[in-house]
């Protein structure tokens, strides 16, 4: 089955510095590559996601690329703020099934 | 997008006991996913329930201590059973934005069960 790696568990930037997460992926069959955002004590919320069919995808202060052949895939954050602070899951579906990563705890310092 | 109620929001259990969590759907979906999440780690799927057929189950979880019910498009129970306090975790039901079409991609959580098994 898949499995998913993401690094760094912890992360802590400065504000306004940008943020960066990567994670790689095992099976070559996976198509779907979402990000979901978890704040403490609320359920996890997709913030973007990317398909095979495309390498890059920007949504305003976020966006994420994706590399087939290597396997991975990262999130990247700029003009990090206090709200940014919380953790982040990256994932892989082929089918309908997502395998999640580990997750990373992201703390945005004002 | 869905609207997932689940319940309880949060229980305390004894040991021994069984616990069942209640997940409901705005709007007809083809599946339904049973999530675990334990104490600041990530999310483990437990299981996806199919509606009219069992539940299929991931390695590591079965059915005699998750049984699951999915007795029509809109709605799932998963029980707990025999628990020990390594059951303490959030219990998430997700459905896939896809509907009644199949899955599309984006899943959709509800706001999980927390439950402490002492």
């Amino acid at each position: 089955g898949e499995n998913v790696e993401q690094h760094p568990s912890t992360l802590s930037v400065q504000e306004g510095d940008s943020a960066v997460i990567k994670c790689t992926y095992s099976d070559s069959a996976s198509n779907y590559f979402p990000w979901y955002k978890q704040e403490l004590g609320k359920r996890p919320q997709l913030i973007i996601d990317i398909r095979s069919n495309v390498g890059e995808k920007k949504d305003q202060r976020i966006a994420v690329t994706l590399n087939k052949t290597a396997k991975h895939f990262s999130l990247h954050i700029t003009e990090t703020q206090p709200e940014d602070s919380a953790v982040y899951f990256c994932a892989g579906a082929a089918g309908n099934k997502l395998t999640f990563g580990g997750g990373t705890r992201v703390l945005v310092k004002p | 997008s869905a609207v997932i109620s689940q319940k309880p929001s949060r229980d305390i259990c004894q040991r021994g006991t069984s616990l069942t969590i209640q997940c409901q759907v705005d709007s007809q979906v083809t599946m339904m996913f049973w999530y675990r999440q334990q104490p600041g780690q990530s999310l483990t799927l437990i299981a996806t329930a199919n509606q009219g057929s069992e539940a299929t189950y991931e390695s590591g979880f079965v059915i005699d201590k998750f049984p699951i019910s999915r007795p029509n498009l809109t709605f799932s129970t998963l029980t707990v059973s025999n628990m020990s306090p390594e059951d303490s975790s959030i219990y998430l039901c997700s459905v896939n934005s896809g509907g009644l079409r199949g899955p599309t991609g984006e899943l959709f959580f509800g706001e999980g069960s927390r439950l402490t098994v002492l």
